[in-house]
């Protein structure tokens, strides 16, 4: 079972160049979301989705787009990249029978991105 | 005002010692609580979660929800060397939004 997958694992970035960082998950999970994490800092989410078809914007979406055409895959896109997107970004995707009590999320290994 | 806080550390402890860990919310549409563990350049993965008010315990690991405060925490008990990560608070709200908090890092010494 792969579970969460992410990539690339690492990129390096132009400023104002654009980039799609691709997320896939094979459990089925109708959740799933896109959290960046600056050192030592907590995670923040930038966009979640409760299925297929359906996003919201989290505490900080500026400069990020997403979309989810299928149950499995939920990429953020990238469109100007600025020195402040440099983080880590883990993707994550949790199942939820009843709405917001959704169990165990499970995450990827992460992208490390550096936009110079 | 941000909806998780939650004190960043670090705070170290001697091994053996009980671990302390809180945090507190705003918002009180948050139903779900949880605790994560990360390891250093790992994904978090999950400790704990709970969903009503009380303790729920785990091992060593012990979870308490105080709805009325909006107060959540954790302790563990008997530490060891191995509990040495970044421990992050997680909540959500009945819109499926999954919200964590800093996390504090937690350094256990022989």
């Amino acid at each position: 079972n792969a579970g969460v997958t992410q990539t690339p694992k690492f990129r390096i970035l132009k400023i104002g160049q654009s980039m799609t960082l691709q997320c896939t998950q094979d459990m089925n999970h109708n959740y799933m979301y896109w959290y960046r994490q600056d050192p030592g800092m907590g995670l923040k989410l930038i966009y979640y989705s409760v299925g297929a078809g359906i996003t919201d914007k989290g505490e900080v979406p500026n400069g990020y787009n997403v979309s989810r055409s299928t149950t499995e895959d939920f990429p953020l896109r990238l469109e100007l990249a600025a020195p402040s997107q440099t983080s880590v970004y883990f993707c994550a995707s949790s199942y939820s029978q009843d709405r917001g009590l959704s169990t165990e999320a499970f995450f990827g290994q992460g992208t490390r991105l550096t936009v110079v | 005002q941000k909806e998780v806080e939650q004190d960043p550390g670090p705070l170290s402890v001697p091994e053996g010692a009980i671990v302390s860990l809180n945090c507190t919310y705003s918002n009180s549409a948050f139903q779900y609580f949880m605790w994560y563990r990360q390891y250093s350049r790992k994904g978090p993965e999950l400790l704990m979660y709970t969903y009503s008010s009380g303790n729920k315990e785990d091992g060593r690991f012990t979870a308490q929800v105080d709805k009325s405060s909006k107060y959540i925490s954790l302790f563990i008990r008997d530490s060891q060397p191995s509990d040495s990560a970044t421990y992050l608070c997680a909540m959500t709200d009945s819109w499926g939004k999954l919200q964590f908090g800093a996390g504090t890092q937690v350094v256990v010494t022989p």
